[in-house]
């Protein structure tokens, strides 16, 4: 059963720091991962969608990396703003699954200005 | 087309009600799919529908749970007897099958339904 965890569950950083949320899942047979940002009480937006044969995708001060071998993806941004606050949530589907995304708990970030 | 939208957003019902929540797709996506997330965890999967056929559905979707895609447009999750635990923000998503199965491809969520049992 596949097991996605992100590290750390939250964060708060000064405006304008670079910062890196993890994400690592147990199962390394996975067709692509993709990155979610979602507002208190709000839906979910898609960020980042990287493809199993890729090992980056960017996206404005967004950059997210794969590394499959090692079940391990990072999400990257760069001088982060008050606006950046939320929570960001990394789902993979599943090889041998369907098509059901299973996602990590998320990593909840404060941007203080 | 706006994306993914849901009803109601926000539903308060007494234990035992039965209710109904309403998701309209991205109007080409074939696809669709429900998932349910408490306070402070992901979303866990609940159901997915291509076209009209319901093609998965987890263990969480007890007996009391039913989800249908009559024409392959719209869906409606229905919670029967409802209880407290049933409590969360129900999320519907949609995408297209993309050419090589069984890739996902990337999923559009609505803003979700909140379900409150008194």
């Amino acid at each position: 059963k596949q097991e996605v965890t992100q590290i750390p569950a939250a964060l708060s950083v000064p405006e304008g720091e670079n910062l890196v949320l993890n994400c690592s899942f147990t199962d390394s047979a996975i067709y692509n991962l993709q990155w979610f940002r979602q507002d208190p009480g709000k839906g979910l937006t898609s960020l980042l969608l990287i493809q199993s044969s890729q090992r980056e995708q960017t996206s404005g001060r967004l950059n997210a990396s794969l590394d499959k071998s090692s079940g391990r993806s990072t999400l990257y941004i760069a001088a982060s703003q008050p606006g950046d606050s939320a929570t960001y949530l990394c789902a993979v589907p599943p090889h041998n699954a369907g098509n059901m995304l299973t996602f990590g708990g998320g990593t909840r970030l404060m941007v203080k200005p | 087309d706006t994306g993914v939208s849901q009803d109601p957003r926000h539903k308060i019902t007494k234990r035992g009600q039965n209710v109904t929540f309403r998701c309209d797709p991205i109007s080409e996506h074939n696809r669709l799919y429900w998932y349910r997330q408490t306070l402070g965890q992901g979303p866990e999967f609940l159901t997915y529908f291509q076209n009209e056929a319901q093609l998965e559905k987890s263990r969480l979707l007890s007996d009391r749970f039913s989800a249908e895609r009559p024409k392959g447009s719209f869906s409606t999750l229905e919670i029967q007897r409802t209880e407290q635990g049933d409590s969360a923000m129900y999320l519907c998503a949609s995408s297209l099958a993309p050419r090589v199965l069984p890739n996902t491809g990337e999923l559009f969520f609505g803003e979700g339904s909140r379900l409150t049992v008194l």
